[in-house]
């Protein structure tokens, strides 16, 4: 079983549309999470942190439920900007070991 | 450098050939990772060092990859008797492994391509 699975995707959305992508993680003992994001043929780069409490970035927000270990990220007035690999990432505390997500595609179309 | 820098940016070798990639993490970060990605696929892991621990090497897929950390700074991944199926782009990440959510900021990768 994978450390932290998503659906691969593609989401085709609209530009303006809200978009949500989830992730699960299967480490009851990760203690931090975060989203990347990836644009084709790049490496990989922070997009946000996840708290316990959420966080919001701009159109973007970021949400953690332990109980059911699983990570989303919201993506609100979407822009074909926007359109990119989102990677899901738990880290472990002792280590801060790092366990990526295959990442979830996303399409912005005019 | 103010990132991550990774060495080469491109290697092109013949099927049976060893090869060494190099990465020169942030200045002071302690952690740092090897990971591999295929071509349209998620990040693979294949090694960790953190700080003067014994490295995790749970990621590496076979007795032919092998990594070093010398003085906690610089770090080669080196690939032995190359495979076709060893393409694919390395990426190194280093982390301030000080925080609890400390971000890990990637070098822009070695594409390694096995003929």
């Amino acid at each position: 079983r994978k450390e932290v699975e998503q659906d691969p995707g593609p989401f085709n959305v609209p530009e303006g549309a809200t978009v949500a992508f989830n992730c699960t993680y299967s480490n009851s003992a990760s203690q931090s999470f975060f989203w990347y994001r990836q644009d084709c043929r790049k490496e990989p780069k922070l997009l946000m942190s996840v708290y316990s409490s959420g966080n919001e970035d701009g159109r973007f927000t970021a949400q953690l439920n332990r109980a059911s270990q699983y990570i989303s990220l919201l993506i609100r007035d979407s822009k074909l900007s926007d359109s990119a690999t989102y990677l899901c990432v738990a880290g472990t505390y002792n280590f801060n070991k790092f366990y990526f997500g295959s990442g979830t595609k996303l399409n912005v179309k005019p | 450098g103010a990132g991550v820098s990774q060495s080469p940016s491109n290697k092109v070798t013949e099927k049976g050939k060893d090869v060494e990639l190099r990465c020169d993490p942030i200045s002071g970060h302690t952690a740092l990772y090897w990971y591999r990605q295929s071509l349209g696929q998620g990040l693979e892991f294949l090694i960790y060092f953190q700080g003067n621990s014994a490295p995790d090497k749970s990621g590496l897929p076979s007795d032919r990859f092998s990594a070093e950390r010398t003085g906690g700074s610089v770090s080669t991944l080196t690939i032995q008797r190359t495979q076709q199926e060893d393409s694919a782009v390395y990426l190194c990440a280093s982390s301030l492994a000080r925080r609890r959510d400390t971000e890990a900021f990637f070098g822009q990768g070695t594409r390694l391509t096995v003929v």
